[in-house]
């Protein structure tokens, strides 16, 4: 039982270039999120998924975009990356109450 | 606006302390209260969680205080070991809107 699965791990990326990451939850988890954590800002939501095929913005959602073609999977995507994204992007979902975290994405914009 | 405040920041206590985080909300919304756990490196696990309809939870040397009408709530640790120095966030829980707001976390440092 894998629970939730982020992939890269690590990446770096130049200024303007783009580049997807990729959530696998193994929970059967309606809900999914994706955060960003930044030194002494906590957990900011960027976007947010209710259910397959639906996504919403969180607070922090500039610069960013996010599908759910399946129920398993939340791709949060950068399309022209900017240092200010330079940021620990952690995925979760959740049934009702609580969440599972992935072990997180440290992206480094250059 | 920020709908949950915890504190203190940080906190450093001796091995065997015990540490208190608290915070308070504010939206009567919420109706599930979890507790996280972050290492360096690793993304937050779920500690512990309390329902409203509870004043206290315990487990293991974890425990939830909740007062509903103050609308607060807080994590103790019993007999702090230095193994438990992470940083602590609370959330609360709208599980009909299936979202969580949390707050901005509490770094603990337990010293041997």
């Amino acid at each position: 039982n894998a629970g939730v699965t982020q992939t890269p791990k690590f990446r770096v990326l130049k200024t303007g270039q783009s580049m997807t990451l990729l959530c696998a939850q193994d929970m059967n988890h309606e809900y999914m999120y994706w955060y960003r954590q930044d030194p002494g800002m906590g957990l900011r939501l960027i976007h947010y998924s209710v259910g397959e095929g639906t996504t919403a913005k969180g607070e922090v959602p500039d610069g960013y975009n996010v599908s759910r073609l399946k129920k398993q999977n939340f791709l949060l995507g950068l399309e022209s990356a900017a240092p200010s994204q330079t940021s620990v992007y952690f995925c979760a979902s959740s049934r009702a109450g609580g969440y599972t975290f992935g072990s997180g994405t440290r992206l480094t914009v250059v | 606006q920020q709908q949950v405040k915890q504190s203190p920041q940080s906190l450093i206590v001796q091995k065997g302390g015990i540490p208190i985080i608290n915070c308070a909300y504010e939206n009567t919304a919420f109706d599930y209260f979890p507790w996280y756990q972050q290492f360096p490196g690793k993304g937050p696990a779920l500690l512990i969680a309390i329902r409203p309809d509870v004043s206290e939870k315990k487990e293991g040397k974890f425990t939830i205080s909740f007062n509903k009408s103050a609308k607060q709530f807080s994590l103790h640790i019993m007999d702090s070991q230095p193994g438990d120095s992470a940083t602590y966030f609370c959330a609360a829980d709208n599980t009909n809107a299936g979202k969580s707001t949390f707050g901005d976390g509490t770094t603990l440092t337990v010293k041997p």
